[in-house]
Order: structure tokens, then sequence, then C-alpha cells
């Protein structure tokens, strides 16, 4: 089955405590990306990569990290999180970078930071 | 700043009705609006999206129309089913762009049986 997965699903942790998120994605795709979603703030971008070892910063980078070193995963990493991080996490990828192509998102993670 | 504005945040409509949801925008460099559902504790998937060369477009019981002078687009739910109840939120980027998909605010739908 075509998906991308997520893990964890659920995560509580204290702040200044390095967490990784992390994404994989089954069907090849070129592009994957980390979005947040926040009530009455839709989703916003966090970090996007266009291929291995091709990343960049989306509208929200601040307080997080990226790796692309094989093409179906993309970690999530929040080296010291903070409460303003708490959020829905949601990784999606498709199949080339062109934003006007489909997204196929995760299921999520939902964070909190204490 | 919110470049793509969503209403209603929220939607009661009985079982049979139509659901209206409404979005504008202000980039005239966007021309791929795209409309996702997203039903609790599941990601977001696309239903339905829409280039400004035409004005609807039209899949089963989910229509998007488009104003371009109004930049302006809203989705249309025909005869709304008690498992259409989901949060919806409109989309829009620049063809090629890999960077910029601007979410709207979301709508959480409830259509009552």
């Amino acid at each position: 089955e075509a998906q991308v997965t997520q893990n964890p699903r659920y995560l509580i942790t204290v702040t200044g405590k390095k967490l990784t998120v992390t994404c994989s994605q089954n069907m090849n795709h070129e592009y994957m990306s980390w979005y947040r979603q926040d009530p009455g703030l839709g989703l916003r971008q966090i970090y996007y990569s266009m291929n291995v070892e091709v990343t960049d910063k989306g509208d929200v980078p601040e307080g997080y990290k990226v790796s692309r070193k094989e093409k179906r995963n993309f970690p999530l990493i929040l080296e010291s999180p903070s409460p303003n991080q708490t959020s829905l996490y949601f990784c999606a990828s498709s199949l080339m970078p062109d934003l006007s192509y489909e997204q196929y998102f995760g299921p999520g993670t939902r964070l909190t930071v204490t | 700043q919110q470049q793509v504005k969503q209403s209603p945040q929220s939607l009661i409509v009985q079982k049979g009705g139509i659901s209206i949801i409404n979005c504008a925008y202000e980039n005239t460099a966007f021309d791929y609006f795209p409309w996702y559902q997203q039903f609790p504790g599941k990601g977001p998937a696309l239903l339905i999206a829409i280039r400004p060369d035409v004005s609807e477009k039209k899949e089963g019981r989910f229509t998007i129309s488009f104003n371009k002078s109004a930049k302006q687009f809203s989705l249309h739910i025909m005869d709304s089913q008690p498992g259409d109840s989901a949060t919806y939120f409109c989309a829009a980027t620049t063809s090629g762009s890999a960077r910029q998909l601007t979410f709207g605010s979301g709508t959480q739908l409830t259509v009552l049986p």
C-alpha cells in the first residue's frame, strides 16, 4: 500500500529534550515536506526537500532541523523543544518538487512540550 | 500574514443540504487551488483542485467555483452526507514552486443525519 508513515503518533516531552519524528514514504517520491497544524492557522510549512541531500526552509523553520540522506526518509529534529512547538505535525510527499502535484500526507504526530 | 482567508470557521448542515465554503487569496501569482479534506486523526487528503483557466470544476457532489477577478474560490458540496463531516482546507500555490503551498485556516463541517 502506497503511504506516508510517521512515528511516533503521539509524544509528550519536556522543554529542552531533543527529539526526532520520523517520516517515511514508499512511493519513490522526490519531494517531501513537513507541516505543523495549529488551530485557526491551517497548515504551515516547516521545511521541504526536493531530493536527497537537498533541503530548504519553509515558512516556520525556527527551532527545527531536517535531513534527507535517503529518498524515502525525511526526519524532523527538534534539538531543544519549547512549549510553543506543541502542535500537530504532518509529513507529506509528492512525485515531483512542484506543489501543484498532489501532496500525500502522513497520519500526523501530536507533540506536547511541557 | 495569511494570504488565503477561509470562511466560515465551522458549518453545520442538514443531510441533503448544500455546504458552501469560501476562500479568498491575495497573491495574483497563485495558479493552482486545491481543496483538502481531513478526517479526525488522519492527515489531509486531496479532494479536488482547480486552475484559473476554468471557472468551475465538478467531481461528483463536489464543485469548485473560481472567480479570478475577485480572487475568490469556493467549495460546494451538494447533497451533503454525514460521511462528509470533516475539516476542509483550501490552499493555493504557484505551479513550479516547491516552497509555498499556502493553506486557509480550515472549516469544520458537520452534517447532521
